[in-house]
């Protein structure tokens, strides 16, 4: 069971939106910066949001972050057959003074 | 460019013990925190350890404390895990990754290696 809370999947057609949630406590995501991951079948994972909402360069806009209290939000608009993969989110836990990965969702494009 | 190449995996009896290194070009070693992160198959993903830039300061998760060990050499641009008492859950991918911010602040994972396979079996 991971420390940081995710929908195992979420779906949707070609062109729409996703959200992938990640919920934590205080000494996680409440206080911490938040980082998200994509992991495609069979590669390494890639950064896709750190600090909670930055994107770094060459990841396009459809990809938002957002952090509310101590719980993170990945969203994916326009969605395509390429975004298929497994999602990650990352934060520090002051509490166990240790990074901690959320469980993971698979996108699927319907 | 800016590369991490891991080596050091294989098959390894339970009990035994294994170093992996990752090497590091295109952007000075020194400079970055750097951390393990592993995968058992079909699983999430698992931080295993960080280290300091300097290598001042280590942490650990508590799967593997008192057993691996997290290491660097600035002047080789090489990180290190050295993993003692293996158990059969440490079967995994294992992926260095560079530390990009403060480690306790919830630093980003920028740059990640393409993964060394460990296989914990007798």
């Amino acid at each position: 069971q991971s420390v940081l809370t995710q929908p195992p999947s979420v779906s949707a057609a070609p062109g729409q939106k996703v959200t992938i949630s990640c919920s934590g406590s205080s000494s996680k995501t409440g206080n911490n910066y938040v980082s998200w991951y994509q992991q495609l079948p069979g590669t390494a994972p890639k950064l896709l949001i750190y600090e909670n909402n930055k994107r770094p360069s060459g990841i396009p806009d459809r990809f938002s972050g957002s952090k509310s209290g101590a719980s993170a939000t990945l969203g994916i608009t326009g969605l395509q057959t390429g975004d298929e993969a497994d999602y990650y989110c990352k934060t520090w836990d002051s509490s166990l003074s240790a990074v901690v990965f959320g469980g993971g969702t698979k996108v699927t494009v319907l | 460019q800016v590369q991490l190449v891991e080596s050091g995996g294989g098959v390894v009896q339970p009990g035994r013990s294994l170093r992996l290194s990752c090497a590091v070009s295109g952007f000075i070693f020194g400079t970055y925190g750097m951390h393990w992160v592993r995968q058992a198959p079909g699983k999430g993903l698992e931080w295993v350890a960080v280290i300091w830039y300097d290598g001042s300061d280590k942490y650990y998760a508590d799967s593997v404390k008192g057993r691996f060990t997290i290491s660097r050499d600035n002047s080789k641009n090489t990180l290190y895990l050295q993993m003692n008492s293996l158990r059969a859950e440490d079967t995994a991918v294992y992926y260095c990754a560079r530390g990009v911010g403060m480690v306790v602040a919830g630093d980003a994972f920028d740059i990640w290696g393409q993964g060394t396979m460990v296989t914990v079996s007798s």
